[in-house]
């Protein structure tokens, strides 16, 4: 039974669309995160959300829009994709007062 | 300088061998110290937790924090080619209840036959 789970796994796009990558968790955690991988492994914090409050938002273009319509589900919407916008996005979740975090499978993001 | 040094490899191991894999960082508030290891196109996945300066051992997995230095370590015993994976450092100060993690950029591991 997966944890966190993304949808889609790919996503193959052209430069100036919008495009939307789901992502639930069935752990009852209150907080859940996004990051973005870039190609050198690098992994950033974009976004957190905490009983559907914002309260991270680390120098994210606001191209980037994070959509929680309920404490189970984090979505990401990004509007006019840019190349560089290419890679693998990671949603993750946290319980209250907890340290792990349990991360999705990922989105592999290709911006053409 | 980055908050969080971590050399990215890849490093080469024959089975058996014992691997170190380490991370050097600059901000003294870190508190929290982990270890994730991410398969390739799978999502991390925490293998080690630790709190305070000393080791913490799991099974052929030990974790060492050095606060005084700056240095976190994990050591691999009698490495195994299913070890083959990125390892990535993580570390955390917690502020005002919010856990905001930094990951070093992660090592890449591979144990050959």
């Amino acid at each position: 039974d997966t944890a966190v789970s993304q949808t889609p796994k790919y996503l193959v796009t052209q430069m100036g669309n919008d495009k939307s990558i789901k992502c639930e968790q069935n752990l009852g955690h209150d907080t859940m995160y996004w990051y973005k991988q870039d190609s050198k492994k690098f992994l950033k914090i974009m976004f957190s959300y905490n009983n559907k409050e914002l309260i991270i938002n680390e120098t994210v273009p606001n191209r980037f829009s994070p959509k929680s319509p309920d404490k189970a589900h984090l979505n990401l919407h990004i509007n006019s994709l840019e190349l560089g916008d290419s890679a693998v996005y990671f949603c993750a979740s946290l319980a209250a007062g907890g340290d792990e975090q349990y991360f999705g499978p990922g989105t592999r993001l290709t911006v053409t | 300088q980055k908050e969080v040094e971590q050399d990215p490899g890849p490093l080469s191991v024959p089975e058996g061998a014992i691997v170190s894999l380490n991370c050097t960082y600059s901000n003294s508030a870190f508190q929290y110290f982990m270890w994730y290891r991410q398969y390739s196109r799978k999502g991390p996945e925490l293998l080690m937790y630790t709190y305070s300066s000393g080791n913490k051992e799991d099974g052929r997995f030990t974790a060492q924090v050095d606060k005084s230095s700056k240095y976190i370590s994990l050591f691999i015993r009698d490495s195994q080619p299913s070890d083959s994976a990125t390892y990535l450092c993580a570390m955390s100060a917690r502020a005002g209840g919010s856990y905001i993690p930094t990951f070093g950029r992660g090592t890449s591991l591979i144990v050959h036959p």
